[in-house]
């Protein structure tokens, strides 16, 4: 899977949109993007996947670059329970070889503040 | 909402003692995973099992045996405890045959003494 890279922390403040970058500049055409975060002492918690085209959801956006080699999260109206560290990963469509396993990294530490 | 629960949030257990981690998953989902999470080191899978009564080796398998009998249910067995096996356990599940992403349990903090 390919390897991304990711600021270690991040501050914002409550109710701005927070936009958490990832580069994953060897990424190949089979591989997705996820985003998890996980709040202190919890199990982390899936928030978003794409493949090239931008998706959204409930918790948030994900826009990957037309290269795909870099991709954003943002959380357009972040809150104080936002405060996780958030993980952006890289993995092979489920169909393929090892598409079962995912590669956690250090992650983003995002802090949101009054 | 699917569910993982994990039976014990926190466990110490003695140096050389057989240990049990279960997990139980709601949702009829096929894939499930056991991961360790330790400071500086991120997580880790260990062992992944993607249909009753089969299993496959993760990255850090040593010390450590799973178990699947039923497809709800899956166990990590601990066959003697090391204190470096000291960490905090995840187990997740995820349906197969598709890309929705994992959904954790809240973790079991283990501590061998």
């Amino acid at each position: 899977d390919a390897k991304t890279t990711q600021p270690p922390s991040m501050d914002c403040a409550e109710g701005r949109a927070a936009n958490l970058p990832c580069n994953h500049s060897t990424i190949s055409g089979n591989e997705y993007v996820y985003w998890y975060r996980q709040i202190h002492s919890q199990g982390p918690q899936y928030i978003i996947h794409g493949l090239k085209n931008n998706e959204t959801n409930e918790m948030a956006s994900l826009i990957i670059t037309e290269d795909r080699k870099s991709s954003t999260l943002i959380l357009p109206h972040a809150t104080l329970r936002d405060t996780a560290v958030y993980y952006c990963i890289v993995r092979v469509a489920f169909n393929t070889g090892g598409g079962n396993k995912l590669t956690f990294g250090t992650g983003t530490q995002l802090k949101v503040e009054l | 909402d699917v569910k993982v629960t994990q039976s014990s949030r926190y466990l110490v257990k003695r140096t050389g003692e057989k240990v049990f981690l279960e997990c139980v998953q709601d949702m009829d989902h096929e894939n499930m995973f056991w991961y360790r999470q330790d400071p500086g080191l991120g997580l880790r899978l260990i062992y992944f099992s993607y249909d009753v009564k089969m299993k496959e080796k993760g990255d850090i398998p040593e010390g450590y045996s799973v178990s699947r009998e039923k497809k709800e249910r899956f166990s990590l067995i601990l066959e003697s405890a090391s204190t470096n096996q000291t960490s905090m356990y995840l187990c997740a599940s995820r349906p197969g045959g598709s890309n929705y992403g994992y959904t954790f349990g809240s973790g079991t903090r283990l501590t061998v003494v």
